[in-house]
Protein backbone atom coordinates (compact mmCIF):
# COMPACT_ATOMS: atom_id res chain seq x y z
CA UNK A 1 0.00 0.00 0.00
CA UNK A 2 1.14 3.58 -0.71
CA UNK A 3 2.36 5.47 2.31
CA UNK A 4 3.10 9.24 0.66
CA UNK A 5 0.67 10.77 -1.86
CA UNK A 6 1.84 13.54 -3.53
CA UNK A 7 -0.22 16.28 -4.81
CA UNK A 8 -0.28 17.81 -7.70
CA UNK A 9 0.70 14.95 -9.64
CA UNK A 10 1.98 17.57 -12.36
CA UNK A 11 3.12 20.66 -12.18
CA UNK A 12 3.98 23.41 -15.14
CA UNK A 13 5.75 26.80 -14.09
CA UNK A 14 7.80 29.24 -15.86
CA UNK A 15 11.43 29.64 -14.75
CA UNK A 16 12.33 31.91 -11.85
CA UNK A 17 8.93 30.99 -10.26
CA UNK A 18 8.74 28.99 -6.99
CA UNK A 19 7.36 25.10 -7.32
CA UNK A 20 5.44 23.64 -4.13
CA UNK A 21 4.34 19.97 -4.01
CA UNK A 22 2.62 17.99 -1.59
CA UNK A 23 2.72 14.71 0.52
CA UNK A 24 0.69 13.28 3.13
CA UNK A 25 1.34 9.84 5.07
CA UNK A 26 -0.82 7.77 6.74
CA UNK A 27 1.38 6.20 9.66
CA UNK A 28 4.05 7.87 12.24
CA UNK A 29 7.39 8.35 11.08
CA UNK A 30 11.15 8.09 11.88
CA UNK A 31 12.11 10.73 9.16
CA UNK A 32 11.00 11.99 5.80
CA UNK A 33 13.07 12.19 2.29
CA UNK A 34 12.64 13.58 -0.80
CA UNK A 35 14.25 12.70 -4.24
CA UNK A 36 14.24 13.81 -7.58
CA UNK A 37 14.35 11.28 -11.11
CA UNK A 38 15.50 12.62 -14.21
CA UNK A 39 13.61 10.86 -17.21
CA UNK A 40 15.18 7.86 -17.35
CA UNK A 41 17.63 7.47 -14.49
CA UNK A 42 17.55 6.79 -10.86
CA UNK A 43 16.69 8.69 -7.98
CA UNK A 44 18.62 10.94 -6.44
CA UNK A 45 18.30 12.01 -2.41
CA UNK A 46 17.49 15.43 -1.89
CA UNK A 47 16.70 16.18 1.57
CA UNK A 48 16.04 14.60 4.75
CA UNK A 49 13.68 15.89 7.38
CA UNK A 50 13.35 14.02 10.69
CA UNK A 51 10.07 13.85 12.70
CA UNK A 52 11.10 16.34 15.21
CA UNK A 53 12.06 18.79 12.89
CA UNK A 54 9.43 21.64 11.43
CA UNK A 55 11.26 23.21 8.83
CA UNK A 56 14.66 22.35 7.04
CA UNK A 57 16.81 24.55 4.13
CA UNK A 58 18.91 23.10 1.71
CA UNK A 59 20.05 25.56 -1.26
CA UNK A 60 16.74 26.58 -3.00
CA UNK A 61 15.30 23.62 -1.37
CA UNK A 62 12.87 23.59 1.64
CA UNK A 63 11.12 21.15 3.50
CA UNK A 64 8.18 21.31 6.01
CA UNK A 65 6.81 18.45 8.33
CA UNK A 66 3.53 19.03 10.14
CA UNK A 67 3.41 15.40 11.89
CA UNK A 68 0.16 16.95 13.18
CA UNK A 69 -1.76 16.41 9.90
CA UNK A 70 0.92 13.69 8.52
CA UNK A 71 1.95 16.46 5.83
CA UNK A 72 4.76 17.51 4.14
CA UNK A 73 5.87 20.19 1.71
CA UNK A 74 8.90 20.98 -0.83
CA UNK A 75 9.14 24.10 -2.11
CA UNK A 76 11.90 24.83 -4.75
CA UNK A 77 12.75 28.59 -4.95
CA UNK A 78 13.52 30.71 -8.15
CA UNK A 79 13.26 27.19 -10.92
CA UNK A 80 15.47 26.75 -13.59
CA UNK A 81 14.84 24.28 -16.48
CA UNK A 82 17.34 22.36 -15.27
CA UNK A 83 14.63 21.28 -12.07
CA UNK A 84 12.34 19.74 -14.45
CA UNK A 85 12.04 16.15 -12.97
CA UNK A 86 9.63 13.93 -10.94
CA UNK A 87 9.84 14.59 -7.40
CA UNK A 88 9.09 11.54 -5.09
CA UNK A 89 8.52 12.26 -1.40
CA UNK A 90 9.58 8.82 0.81
CA UNK A 91 8.34 7.92 4.45
CA UNK A 92 10.96 5.88 6.59
CA UNK A 93 8.44 4.60 9.63
CA UNK A 94 11.88 3.16 11.24
CA UNK A 95 13.37 -0.91 11.39
CA UNK A 96 16.08 -1.25 8.81
CA UNK A 97 15.73 1.99 6.76
CA UNK A 98 12.79 1.02 4.34
CA UNK A 99 11.13 4.00 2.31
CA UNK A 100 7.68 4.18 1.07
CA UNK A 101 7.10 5.91 -1.23
CA UNK A 102 4.54 8.36 -2.87
CA UNK A 103 3.79 8.08 -6.16
CA UNK A 104 5.78 11.78 -7.46
CA UNK A 105 5.03 14.92 -9.31
CA UNK A 106 5.97 15.50 -12.66
CA UNK A 107 7.50 19.14 -12.54
CA UNK A 108 8.13 20.96 -15.56
CA UNK A 109 9.92 24.43 -15.70
CA UNK A 110 9.40 25.78 -19.23
CA UNK A 111 11.96 28.53 -20.21
CA UNK B 1 34.32 3.86 -10.47
CA UNK B 2 32.57 4.42 -7.30
CA UNK B 3 29.38 4.20 -6.76
CA UNK B 4 26.16 1.44 -7.79
CA UNK B 5 25.97 0.11 -10.89
CA UNK B 6 22.81 -2.33 -12.35
CA UNK B 7 23.15 -5.03 -15.51
CA UNK B 8 21.80 -5.13 -17.72
CA UNK B 9 20.27 -2.06 -18.30
CA UNK B 10 17.96 -3.16 -20.59
CA UNK B 11 16.24 -6.81 -21.23
CA UNK B 12 13.48 -8.57 -22.88
CA UNK B 13 12.51 -11.90 -22.16
CA UNK B 14 9.80 -14.03 -22.54
CA UNK B 15 7.43 -15.56 -19.89
CA UNK B 16 8.37 -18.23 -18.03
CA UNK B 17 12.07 -17.72 -18.33
CA UNK B 18 14.31 -17.09 -15.47
CA UNK B 19 16.01 -13.61 -15.40
CA UNK B 20 18.97 -12.01 -13.02
CA UNK B 21 19.32 -8.65 -12.37
CA UNK B 22 22.87 -7.42 -10.90
CA UNK B 23 23.21 -4.87 -8.96
CA UNK B 24 27.01 -3.89 -7.49
CA UNK B 25 28.28 -1.28 -4.99
CA UNK B 26 31.13 -0.12 -3.99
CA UNK B 27 31.08 1.41 -1.12
CA UNK B 28 30.48 -1.43 1.17
CA UNK B 29 27.30 -0.29 2.41
CA UNK B 30 25.36 -2.24 4.55
CA UNK B 31 21.87 -2.44 3.54
CA UNK B 32 20.62 -2.69 -0.04
CA UNK B 33 17.28 -2.86 -1.71
CA UNK B 34 15.32 -3.55 -5.16
CA UNK B 35 12.38 -1.67 -6.03
CA UNK B 36 10.10 -1.66 -8.79
CA UNK B 37 8.61 1.11 -11.00
CA UNK B 38 5.28 1.19 -12.16
CA UNK B 39 3.22 3.98 -14.02
CA UNK B 40 0.72 4.92 -10.94
CA UNK B 41 2.56 3.21 -7.96
CA UNK B 42 5.67 4.82 -7.54
CA UNK B 43 8.68 2.51 -6.37
CA UNK B 44 7.36 -0.50 -4.13
CA UNK B 45 9.91 -2.71 -2.20
CA UNK B 46 10.61 -5.57 -3.36
CA UNK B 47 13.30 -6.72 -1.34
CA UNK B 48 15.87 -5.90 1.13
CA UNK B 49 18.92 -6.73 2.55
CA UNK B 50 20.73 -5.61 6.27
CA UNK B 51 24.32 -7.50 5.08
CA UNK B 52 25.58 -10.34 3.47
CA UNK B 53 23.55 -13.47 4.13
CA UNK B 54 20.75 -11.24 5.66
CA UNK B 55 17.25 -10.76 3.36
CA UNK B 56 13.80 -9.57 3.89
CA UNK B 57 10.83 -9.31 2.41
CA UNK B 58 9.56 -6.10 1.19
CA UNK B 59 5.75 -5.15 -0.66
CA UNK B 60 6.08 -6.80 -3.15
CA UNK B 61 8.27 -10.12 -3.00
CA UNK B 62 5.78 -12.52 -4.86
CA UNK B 63 8.06 -14.23 -8.10
CA UNK B 64 11.16 -12.95 -6.85
CA UNK B 65 14.49 -14.06 -5.75
CA UNK B 66 17.75 -12.60 -3.84
CA UNK B 67 20.29 -13.27 -2.08
CA UNK B 68 23.28 -11.53 -0.68
CA UNK B 69 26.84 -13.72 -0.33
CA UNK B 70 29.20 -11.08 -0.64
CA UNK B 71 28.31 -6.96 1.08
CA UNK B 72 29.03 -5.25 -2.51
CA UNK B 73 26.60 -7.68 -4.50
CA UNK B 74 23.00 -8.06 -4.59
CA UNK B 75 21.13 -9.79 -7.31
CA UNK B 76 17.61 -10.34 -7.54
CA UNK B 77 15.89 -13.45 -9.61
CA UNK B 78 12.35 -13.55 -11.50
CA UNK B 79 12.51 -17.29 -11.08
CA UNK B 80 9.87 -17.71 -13.71
CA UNK B 81 8.93 -14.41 -15.62
CA UNK B 82 5.44 -13.11 -16.09
CA UNK B 83 3.87 -9.92 -17.88
CA UNK B 84 3.16 -8.33 -14.62
CA UNK B 85 7.20 -8.18 -14.05
CA UNK B 86 7.30 -5.93 -16.85
CA UNK B 87 8.71 -2.89 -15.29
CA UNK B 88 11.76 -0.78 -14.10
CA UNK B 89 13.90 -1.85 -11.45
CA UNK B 90 16.06 0.17 -9.26
CA UNK B 91 18.66 -1.39 -6.95
CA UNK B 92 19.92 1.36 -3.69
CA UNK B 93 21.93 1.07 -0.77
CA UNK B 94 22.17 3.19 2.21
CA UNK B 95 25.39 3.75 4.78
CA UNK B 96 22.63 2.90 7.54
CA UNK B 97 22.77 2.49 10.63
CA UNK B 98 25.75 4.83 10.15
CA UNK B 99 25.48 8.38 9.90
CA UNK B 100 23.10 8.45 7.19
CA UNK B 101 19.71 7.52 5.73
CA UNK B 102 20.08 8.49 2.62
CA UNK B 103 19.28 5.86 -0.16
CA UNK B 104 21.63 5.56 -3.42
CA UNK B 105 20.23 3.96 -6.49
CA UNK B 106 21.51 2.79 -9.44
CA UNK B 107 20.35 3.83 -12.80
CA UNK B 108 17.65 1.22 -13.17
CA UNK B 109 17.12 -2.06 -15.35
CA UNK B 110 14.10 -1.92 -17.86
CA UNK B 111 12.91 -5.03 -18.14
CA UNK B 112 10.17 -6.44 -20.75
CA UNK B 113 8.93 -9.44 -20.51
CA UNK B 114 7.12 -11.07 -24.03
Amino acid sequence: SQQGEEDPQALSIQEGENATMNCSYKTSINNLQWYRQNSGRGLVHLILIRSNEREKHSGRLRVTLDTSKKSSSLLITASRAADTASYFCATDTGGGNKLTFGTGTQLKVEL
Amino acid sequence: DAGITQSPRYKITETGRQVTLMCHQTWSHSYMFWYRQDLGHGLRLIYYSAAADITDKGEVPDGYVVSRSKTENFPLTLESATRSQTSVYFCASSAYPGTSYEQYFGPGTRLTVT
